[in-house]
């Protein structure tokens, strides 16, 4: 479900480190599911997306994997760095072209 | 490219007062969005257009809600009368007919409605 008010689930990593962000999905029926990025004070960015029928797919420095039997996708980033800081957001698009924001993962890179 | 454009950035009103936000999508883009994104949450979406003509609109509240897109272009979202739980930012997107099938949305950076 989404988050309410300011309590945004929070992943705090080391620079270097290796982050995983995580999202619950519900509609079986989507066949899209994106990931994007919003840094502060700014419009939320399409990292990458992912195609129902497949499980994987890797972008630079990010990988998404989609788990349909659990409703489960997440989100990889090699090598954090600290201009990933932003808050991450799940997305699906389902039918009829509507793109549907989940909620979204604070995530802190620490120097 | 030129990506989208919105107007005004920010926004301060009194409840029951109106307000209109502009949206430019960028040059080509068939599908455009307004978003309503109240803090710490993730966008919902108001109202979908597809050229001139509006896909969705499930979202919105008409009754004080409402949105158009003439030409197919620009378009714009007004509020009237404005409460205090429209403070949010709303974000307008564009996406090309792929995009829209994939979710692969440009946003604008928002325009950011405060209502006393």
């Amino acid at each position: 479900g989404e988050s309410v008010g300011l309590h945004l689930p929070t992943l705090s990593v080391q620079e270097g480190d290796n982050s995983i962000i995580n999202c619950a999905y519900s509609n079986s029926a989507s066949d899209y599911f994106i990931w994007y990025k919003q840094e502060s004070g700014k419009g939320p960015q399409f990292i990458i997306d992912i195609r129902s029928n497949m499980d994987k797919r890797q972008g630079q420095r990010v990988t998404v994997l989609l788990n349909k039997t659990v409703k489960h996708l997440s989100l990889q980033i090699a090598a954090t760095q600290p201009g990933d800081s932003a808050v991450y957001f799940c997305a699906e698009n389902t039918g009829g072209f509507k793109t549907i924001f989940g909620a979204g993962t604070r995530l802190f890179v620490k120097a | 490219e030129a990506g989208v454009a919105q107007s005004p950035r920010y926004k301060i009103i009194e409840k029951r007062q109106s307000v209109a936000f502009w949206c430019n999508p960028i040059s080509g883009h068939a599908t455009l969005y307004w978003y309503q994104q109240i803090l710490g949450q993730g966008p919902k979406l108001l109202i979908q257009f597809q050229n001139n003509g509006v896909v969705d609109d499930s979202q919105l509240p008409k009754d004080r809600f409402s949105a158009e897109r003439l030409k197919g272009v620009d378009s714009t979202l007004k509020i009237q009368p404005a409460k205090l739980e429209d403070s949010a930012v709303y974000l307008c997107a564009s996406s090309s007919r792929q995009g829209a099938r994939t979710g692969e949305l440009f946003f604008g950076e928002g325009s950011r409605l405060t209502v006393l």
